[in-house]
C-alpha cells in the first residue's frame, strides 16, 4: 500500500514550458487535492476534485490546469511555466465522510 | 475571508523544553480543526484533530491541543520536546461551508529547531 506518490519529485522547467504532475491514491479515496507550499505562506489549495471527471477551483487556480479522468489520478499541468509557480506542490487525498487529507512526498519544481 | 493565522514562525528550543505554538482562526462557527506536521524531507502528517466534545485532544507522539472557542484558538503544545520534534507544524481549518468537499485552509507554519 504506498499511499500518495507524487511523480515526478523535481523538476527544473524554462519559463513558457510545460509539464504534468501526476497524483496518484491507492487507497480508493473520491477526493483529491492539490496544493502548493511556499516560504512563510503555508500550503494554498490550487485545485480539488471530489470524484472521478469533476474539478473545481481552490484558492490560488491561475495558471493551472487539473484532470480526473480516473479516480485514483490526479493530474497537474501547467501550460505555460512562469517564475511565480516556483514552489513544492503536494498532492493529498480523503475518504468520502472522514476529514483527515493524506499527503504525497512532494514535487519540489524551480521555473527559471 | 476565513484565515488561519501561527503567530510564531521559527522557534527555537533546548531539548526537555516545554513547547506551545499558537493558531488562531478566523470563523466564528462549527470548526474542525487540525495540526500537520512536516519533517525534513518528508510529506505533511496528521499530528491531532478537534471536531467537537472535549476541547482537549491528544495526538501521536505526546501532542496535544486545546480549542478555545472564545479565543478562537487552537494552541499545540508539548511538554518536554525531544530533537526528532525539529520539523515544521501546520494549523488548518476546514473551510467554512466546506465539510462536504473538505477544503483545508492552512496557516503560515511554524518552524520548529530542537537543540540536542
Amino acid at each position: 500500500n504506498a499511499g500518495v506518490t507524487q511523480t515526478p519529485k523535481f523538476r527544473v522547467l524554462k519559463t513558457g514550458q510545460s509539464m504534468t504532475l501526476l497524483c496518484a491514491q491507492d487507497m480508493n479515496h473520491e477526493y483529491m487535492y492539490w496544493y502548493r507550499q511556499d516560504p512563510g505562506m503555508g500550503l494554498r489549495l490550487i485545485h480539488y476534485s471530489v470524484g472521478e471527471g469533476t474539478t473545481a477551483k481552490g484558492e490560488v487556480p491561475d495558471g493551472y490546469n487539473v484532470s480526473r479522468l480516473k479516480k485514483q489520478n490526479f493530474l497537474l499541468g501547467l501550460e505555460s511555466a512562469a517564475p511565480s509557480q516556483t514552489s513544492v506542490y503536494f498532492c493529498a487525498s480523503k475518504a468520502s465522510g472522514v476529514h483527515e487529507q493524506y499527503f504525497g512526498p512532494g514535487t519540489r519544481l524551480t521555473v527559471t | 475571508a476565513q484565515s488561519v493565522s501561527q503567530h510564531n514562525h521559527h522557534v527555537i528550543l533546548s531539548e526537555a523544553a516545554s513547547l506551545e505554538l499558537g493558531c488562531n482562526y478566523s470563523y466564528g462557527g462549527t470548526v474542525n480543526l487540525f495540526w500537520y506536521v512536516q519533517y525534513p524531507g518528508q510529506h505533511l502528517q496528521l499530528l491531532l484533530k478537534y471536531f467537537s466534545g472535549d476541547p482537549l485532544v491528544k495526538g501521536i507522539k505526546g501532542f496535544e491541543a486545546e480549542f478555545i472557542k472564545s479565543k478562537f484558538s487552537f494552541n499545540l503544545r508539548k511538554p518536554s520536546v525531544q530533537w526528532s520534534d525539529t520539523a515544521e507544524y501546520f494549523c488548518a481549518v476546514i473551510a467554512y461551508g466546506s465539510s462536504n468537499t473538505g477544503k483545508l485552509i492552512f496557516g503560515q507554519g511554524t518552524t520548529l529547531q530542537v537543540k540536542p
